[in-house]
């Protein structure tokens, strides 16, 4: 997990709340990811970044945003929690096509 | 809907004998990965191979890709408990704002001492 922090690592929030995950890089790597992880569905992707301010949906986008004003952060915001969003996300990062990811520790999110 | 799918979800191997994970995928992709995860822990990258290779070695990792069938494989050699972990495939179609991966479900190896 070297080069990537998530913060925080465990958080319990109600619903309703907006809540913002972070991840930090210091690998200097172009793209980063957003992703959750879930009993029965492995991890699916909520949305990426190709580049500063430029990002692009995953296939589970709704209820979330995010931006990247700087090459090293990416942020997730949950923008009204649901107890549906209980999950454990993960943020990821690559350097460059065709190249294998760098993952945080993830963050386990718990909506009450 | 997922793009790979990892087949057994389960093994449960001896110290010592070799482990098999079995990948299946739907679309043409551009190169599939292979990660590890230990229990509460991110994932980490074991290996890459492209759409056009047929195999790949990495140390006691060697891993098949069989582009026709839309499958691959993942063998470990000689396993270690330390070896316990998720295995998860993913796969890139290599899309033209860059990489995204599609992950299965994952294999579950516990290898006994």
């Amino acid at each position: 997990d070297a080069g990537i922090t998530q913060s925080p690592r465990h958080k319990v929030t109600e619903t309703g709340t907006p809540v913002t995950l972070r991840c930090h890089q210091t690998e200097n790597h172009r793209y980063m990811y957003w992703y959750r992880q879930d009993p029965g569905h492995g991890l699916r992707l909520i949305h990426y970044s190709y580049g500063v301010k430029d990002t692009d949906k995953g296939e589970v986008s709704d209820g979330y945003s995010v931006s990247r004003s700087k090459t090293e952060d990416f942020l997730l915001t949950l923008e009204s929690a649901t107890s549906s969003q209980t999950s454990v996300y993960f943020c990821a990062s690559g350097p460059f096509f065709e190249s294998g990811y760098t993952f945080g520790s993830g963050t386990r999110l718990t909506v009450v | 809907s997922q793009q790979g799918e990892e087949d057994p979800q389960a093994l449960s191997i001896q110290e010592g004998e070799n482990a098999t994970m079995n990948c299946s995928y739907k679309t043409s992709i551009n190169n599939l990965q292979w990660y590890r995860q230990n229990s509460g822990r991110g994932l980490v990258h074991l290996i890459l191979i492209r759409s056009n290779e047929r195999e790949k070695h990495s140390g006691r990792l060697r891993v098949t890709l069989d582009t026709s069938k839309k499958s691959s494989s993942l063998l470990i050699t000689a396993s270690r408990a330390a070896d316990t972990a998720s295995y998860f495939c993913a796969t890139d179609r290599g899309e033209t704002s860059g990489s995204r991966l599609t992950f299965g479900e994952g294999t579950q190896l516990t290898v006994n001492p």
